[in-house]
């Protein structure tokens, strides 16, 4: 079955950093772009960046530079997210999600998400 | 930066047909995405370049694009469509989502 499976929840305290994992599996793990979008409670969708798992080439939200590192393993399929410097609002839950495309054009969209990870930040 | 402006809510009445709107400068140059959010659950892509549906969508969901603004229309709502609903675009490399609106069927 294609899916993406996410690591299991976190609790840290303030101005640590958390690592979220993120396994493919039924799939071509360096044929696609994984993204990385969290949810605060309540609260709506927010992009934090992407990584291309062939060539690690990232790209990332302009709020999130300079503290969150995207890696990707190809030996075991696994997409890593990286948030240091935790806050008190960094408490969400993170996705995981597959960027596909529209064979032989640049159109593209986001359809396998994981079940999420919860990270809790709190002192 | 770039962005997109949903209504914060909508509500129907089953059997009904709603539309969702979400709109942003230029959007019709950014192939828009629509994700259906039930609680507790992760999103699901419902719409993405503005109108194809991916497969086990049902055929209730459509969408549109106009210049500025791509709209979600559910045809017959069901009572299982109560959800929210983020629309998503590209930029520059970059992916935006609108705020979100909550659909209420009464």
């Amino acid at each position: 079955q294609v899916q993406v499976v996410q690591s299991g929840a976190e609790v840290k305290k303030p101005g640590a950093s958390v690592k979220v994992s993120c396994k493919a599996v039924g799939y071509t793990f360096t044929g696609y772009y994984v993204h990385w979008v969290r949810q605060a409670p309540g609260q709506g969708l927010e992009w934090m960046g992407w990584i291309n798992p062939n060539s690690g080439v990232t790209k990332f939200a302009q709020k999130f530079q300079g503290r969150v590192t995207m890696t990707s393993d190809t030996s075991i399929n696994t997409a890593n997210m990286e948030l240091s410097r935790l806050r008190s609002d960094d408490s969400a839950v993170y996705y995981c999600v597959r960027q596909d495309r529209i064979r032989g054009t640049h159109v593209y969209y986001m359809d396998l998400w994981g079940k999420g990870t919860t990270v809790t930040v709190s002192s | 930066s770039y962005e997109l402006t949903q209504p914060p809510s909508v509500s129907v009445s089953p059997g009904q047909t709603v539309s969702i709107t979400c709109s942003g400068d230029k959007l019709g140059d950014k192939d828009a995405c629509w994700f259906q959010q039930k609680p507790g659950q992760s999103p699901v892509l419902v719409i993405y370049q503005y109108t194809r549906r991916p497969s086990g969508i049902p055929e209730r969901f459509s969408g549109s694009n106009s210049g500025n603004t791509a709209t979600l229309t559910i045809s017959g709502t069901q009572a299982m469509d109560e959800a929210d609903y983020y629309c998503q675009a590209w930029d520059s490399s970059t992916v935006v989502f609108g705020g979100g609106t909550k659909l209420t069927v009464l």
